[in-house]
């Protein structure tokens, strides 16, 4: 299996400007979960879905934030607009209903905001 | 709620020392216990998991025993190297299906291991 995918791997842009971050699940996978990691903050769960519904978007930090899941296979994280503190690690993972339910991660996509 | 307590770092020690990473939980019924490596500029990797008490997980040299009476899920390995500079997360999932399956993450723990 390919593992979770995720793009960009680098993303740098200026503040104000929009960024989407993507994610391709496991395929099968039940659940696809993202977050965000800085030194500060650590680890933080932004949202995640349940068979392509959100099911707790409590983590994401303000309406800038957005994400959506439009088929199994595909999800997107948008920041619009861009703040340069919301630089930091964005991972994706997915995992699935049944067994212990370990999430597998992706590699992440480091978002730098000047 | 569900928490996860990590010990905090950086623990460094010498190649071919023995580690030991405690981690404890609180959680309501019988959780799903993991520990999860993340290397420099990579993401979280599952290095080892547990689903019931007494379990013991194991994976490259490390291992973690599932002790219900202490709540506990501490991470052992006999000899470390230099390629197990990481830091190591502890976490837990709850067991019920149909209710949230966001995993309860430790703040991490790095380990540096020099020569």
């Amino acid at each position: 299996d390919a593992g979770v995918i995720q793009s960009p791997r680098h993303e740098v842009t200026e503040m104000g400007q929009e960024v989407t971050l993507r994610c391709k699940p496991i395929s099968g996978h039940d659940y696809l979960f993202w977050y965000r990691q800085t030194m500060m903050r650590g680890l933080e769960l932004l949202i995640y879905f349940n068979n392509n519904v959100p099911i707790d978007d409590s983590g994401m930090p303000e309406d800038r934030f957005s994400a959506k899941m439009p088929n199994a296979s595909f999800s997107t994280l948008k920041i619009q607009p861009s703040e340069p503190r919301d630089s930091a690690v964005y991972f994706c993972a997915s995992s699935l209903e049944a067994g212990a339910r370990e999430q597998y991660f992706g590699p992440g996509t480091r978002l730098t905001v000047t | 709620g569900n928490s996860v307590t990590q010990m905090e770092g950086p623990v460094t020690l010498s190649e071919e020392a023995f580690l030991t990473i405690n981690c404890t939980y609180t959680a309501t019924g019988y959780p799903s216990l993991f520990w999860y490596v993340q290397y420099p500029g990579e993401g979280l990797q599952l290095l080892l998991k547990a689903t019931k008490a007494d379990d013991k997980g194991s994976n490259k040299g490390f291992e973690a025993t599932y002790r219900k009476e202490t709540t506990s899920f501490h991470l052992e390995k006999g000899s470390v190297q230099v390629s197990d500079s990481a830091v190591y997360f502890c976490a837990l999932a709850p067991r019920r299906t149909g209710t949230a399956s966001k995993l309860t993450f430790g703040t991490g723990t790095r380990l540096q291991v020099t020569l």
